[in-house]
């Protein structure tokens, strides 16, 4: 079956950059997905790309799409201790009804 | 504009004890509703969905059933809880840019 796969933690400084990435299985993605996780909070979509785009800019966040490898990535610029949280890749896979999400990478921001 | 609405926000009940978590959706009609659970492993786990009334599908075997009464209701229930119930219940609808998802609901079975 579908499967999508992220490292468990980052850890930063604040000010750098964060790399988050993910590697997904289905080729028949449409959309891809990243969505941020506060400590006892739901689930809040932070951006999302379509499948036949490389690359998706949004303030601070970018988004980087290797279809080829299957390889997805978030970069997020001048990281804040704000950022912390848990970001999940999902991917929706062709007709799908449902999303597959990876288990989640814990970003930790230090001061 | 669409909303989801979730609640309890947390809950504590004793193991055996019944449980009704309700999820309700505004601003759309017909939509797809999801309810999934977060374990202390972080990973999602996809418990129940549904694409109409009265039609609900499940992932996993459990102690656990679905509802949906209404077209934007779906609920969450057990007749007795187990202590491995425990964990954080998030109710999500599939919109056209992917899932909005509701504040969840944590619920700790003693």
């Amino acid at each position: 079956g579908e499967d999508v796969e992220q490292s468990l933690f980052l850890s930063v400084r604040e000010g750098d950059s964060s790399v988050i990435n993910c590697t997904y299985t289905d080729s028949s993605s449409t959309y891809l997905y990243w969505y941020k996780q506060e400590p006892g909070a739901g689930l809040q979509l932070l951006t999302y790309i379509f499948s036949n785009m490389d690359m998706k800019q949004d303030q601070r966040l970018t988004v980087l799409l290797n279809k080829k490898d299957k390889h997805l990535s978030l970069r997020i610029a001048d990281t804040q201790t704000g950022d912390s949280a848990i970001y999940f890749c999902a991917e929706d896979g062709a007709g799908s009804y449902q999303l597959t999400f990876g288990k989640g990478t814990k970003l930790s921001v230090i001061p | 504009s669409q909303t989801i609405h979730q609640w309890p926000a947390t809950l504590v009940q004793p193991v055996g004890s019944p449980l009704s978590l309700e999820c309700t959706v505004e601003g759309t009609s017909n939509p797809n509703l999801y309810w999934y659970r977060q374990a202390a492993g972080r990973g999602l786990q996809l418990l129940f969905y549904s694409v109409g009334i009265g039609q609900i599908s499940s992932e996993v075997p459990q102690n656990l059933s679905a509802s949906r009464p209404q077209d934007r209701q779906f609920i969450l229930s057990s007749k007795k809880l187990l202590l491995s119930d425990s964990g954080f219940y998030l109710c999500a609808w599939m919109g056209s840019m992917g899932y909005t998802f509701g504040s969840g609901t944590r619920l700790t079975v003693v």
